[in-house]
This record gives C-alpha cells, structure tokens and sequence, in this order.
C-alpha cells in the first residue's frame, strides 16, 4: 500500500456530464500528479500540482481541470464528458526517494462514460 | 512527440527462469526511469528507479540504464507465477514534473 487514496472506485456517467475525482497524497507528499489510462495503454499525463498550483500540463484539453488543497490532496473535474474519456484514472504523489522525485500511485478511479 | 517503447509481448518464461525486459526512449533529457508492475485491473506499482548508467539490483531485480543507447532494461531473476503482470516503463519529461510510460509487456510465468 502507497497511502495514496482515492475516490470513488468505480463511475459511471453519461455523455455530456461532468465529474470530479479525488485523491488524497500520501503523508509528507506535496506534488500530486493526474494520469489517464485507457484499456491497453500506459497511463498518460494530464497535469501536476505542486503546492496549490499547476506545475506540469499534458495534451489534454482544458475541460480537464484539477484542484490541490492546501492539505495537498487533489481533485481532477472532467467536464463534457466524452465516450472516450473511459479509462482509469489514476492519482499519483511524490515525495523525495534518494533526491529525486518518485511517483507512487493509489488504486485509481474507473470512470465509463455511456 | 516523446516517446517510450517496449515490446508488448506477451513475454513467456518458464517458473525460475530469468525475465528480460527491455524499454528505449526517444528524450535525451529524460534523467530518471521507473520499472512498475501493473497486475490486472489494479493500479502500478513501483519496483525500481535508476538514475545512472549501470546496473542497479534490488532483490531478484536488475535494473539496468545506458543513456548513451537510451535503453533501459529489467531483470527478474528466478521467476515466479506470482511475477505474471504488465510491466511499465517510464521516463521523467526534461522538466522532471510527469512520467512517460510505454504500453506496457505483459509477462506470464508458467509453473
């Protein structure tokens, strides 16, 4: 176990909808980062928060937005849900492993959009 | 567009045999890799990280980093059925902030 939570475990959601993840770090974790992974496929970036702010984006579209409380958990909003939005969506905290920043991932959320 | 390759697979070994994975990268940037272990409808888990050229051994695993080829590599030593997963490789982006992941090989250790 990585002490990294998220919520909720499984969704379901139709097209055009809009929906929020969450996802608390692990204790002494301040960078939380978004990946999306579809059936098949490594896990692809979305975007990093490193103490409250955007640190990092990949190539998704800005109806992929997130949040970092100052607690550091995490939330990823996806707004006008597309079919091809299901996948797994996975949360991953950081903290400092020998110098260098080492991601370590919660149980992710499955998310299907009909 | 930075890319990370692996051969799918799937990669078959017999019980005790040694597994070799292998992975290249396309960003010199790249400063750190990460071997995880994906079993099947769970989340990675990570196994190792290398940071410089060698090899890098943590119990049955090696894993092994030439940046001037931009190849990196896993070992499983003595392999066991409970080893049957995907395995992911990933490289840091030059700014360090997001891991580039391969599709994944998928290993099956037979008994």
């Amino acid at each position: 176990e990585t002490g990294v939570t998220q919520s909720p475990t499984h969704l379901i959601k139709t097209r055009g909808q809009q929906v929020t993840l969450r996802c608390s770090s692990q204790s002494g974790h301040n960078t939380v980062s978004w990946y999306q992974q579809a059936l098949g496929q490594g896990p692809q970036f979305i975007f990093q928060y490193y103490r409250e702010e955007e640190n990092g984006r990949g190539n998704f579209p800005p109806r992929f937005s997130g949040l970092q409380f100052p607690n550091y958990s995490s939330e990823l909003n996806v707004n006008a849900l597309e079919l091809d939005d299901s996948a797994l969506y996975l949360c991953a905290s950081s903290g400092q492993t020998s110098g260098e920043e080492t991601q370590y991932f919660g149980p992710g959320t499955r998310l299907l959009v009909l | 567009q930075k890319e990370v390759e692996q051969n799918s697979g799937p990669l078959s070994v017999p019980e005790g045999a040694i597994a070799s994975l292998n992975c290249t990268y396309s960003d010199r940037g790249s400063q750190s890799f990460f071997w995880y272990r994906q079993y099947s409808g769970k989340s990675p888990e990570l196994i190792m990280f290398i940071y410089s050229n060698g090899d890098k051994e943590d119990g049955r695993f090696t894993a092994q980093l030439n940046k001037a080829s931009q190849y990196v590599s896993l070992l499983i030593r003595d392999s066991q059925p409970s080893d049957s997963a995907t395995y992911l490789c990933a490289v840091t982006n030059q700014a360090g902030t997001a891991l580039i992941f391969g599709k994944g090989t998928t290993l099956s250790v037979s008994s």
